[in-house]
């Protein structure tokens, strides 16, 4: 079993760029979910997709979009980067069958995204 | 809105001693608890989860951890320190199992030998 995969580990981008970082979840789970975690904080909860459609949202601006693919892989898209989006990006994966909530998320190991 | 506080931002124990690090949550419904360690460099591990079952939780690494409502903590424990159990901790709340978490600001773990 692979475990949560993301791609790419690092990464550097100009001010003003966009990003796209992907993952890949553990085999038989369905629910995707970004993290941001700033250097020296825990992580902040970006967004969540499960069925290809984006069902929770933390505060985040509208610069930060994603999507999930029908094989439940997921994109984080980060348009007009600011110097504070350098951060670690995390994703995590979980299941959700219905309206059953799973109770353990596993994490990937994170892309480290560096605006200059 | 739920949150967590974990209470010393870094904590140095003696190989062998105890382990405790604090953590203190606010929820308006009853909560889903988590305990996450993060290794430099790699993402998060679950140590271990609370989900209104058995308050006394035992995770893995010889960790445990206690729901206690009335003071509205989940503390962390390990009898006995390990060289290897040097961290980064954080503590986690939710709603909704596995789902939208909210983390604290973490405790580093330091281990002197």
């Amino acid at each position: 079993d692979a475990g949560v995969t993301q791609s790419p580990t690092h990464l550097i981008k100009t001010r003003g760029q966009q990003v796209t970082l992907r993952c890949s979840p553990k085999s038989g789970h369905d629910t995707v979910s970004w993290y941001q975690q700033a250097l020296g904080q825990g992580p902040q909860f970006i967004f969540q997709y499960y069925e290809e459609e984006e069902r929770q949202r933390g505060n985040f601006p509208d610069r930060f979009s994603g999507h999930q693919f029908p094989n439940y892989s997921s994109e984080l898209n980060v348009n007009a980067l600011l110097l504070g989006d350098s951060a670690l990006y995390l994703c995590a994966s979980s299941l959700r069958r219905g309206s059953t909530w799973g109770t353990e998320a596993f994490f990937g190991q994170g892309t480290r995204l560096t605006v200059v | 809105a739920q949150s967590v506080t974990q209470l010393g931002s870094h904590v140095s124990v003696s190989e062998g001693a105890l382990v405790l690090l604090r953590c203190n949550y606010s929820s308006s419904v009853p909560p889903y608890l988590f305990w996450y360690v993060q290794y430099p460099n790699q993402g998060l591990q679950l140590l271990l989860k609370y989900t209104s079952a058995a308050t006394l939780v035992k995770g893995i690494n010889g960790f445990e951890a206690e729901f206690k409502k009335s003071e509205t903590s989940f503390h962390l424990t390990k009898p006995s320190a390990h060289m290897s159990d040097a961290a980064e901790y954080f503590c986690a709340v939710s709603e909704l199992g596995a789902q939208k978490l909210v983390f604290g600001q973490g405790t580093r773990l330091t281990i002197n030998p």
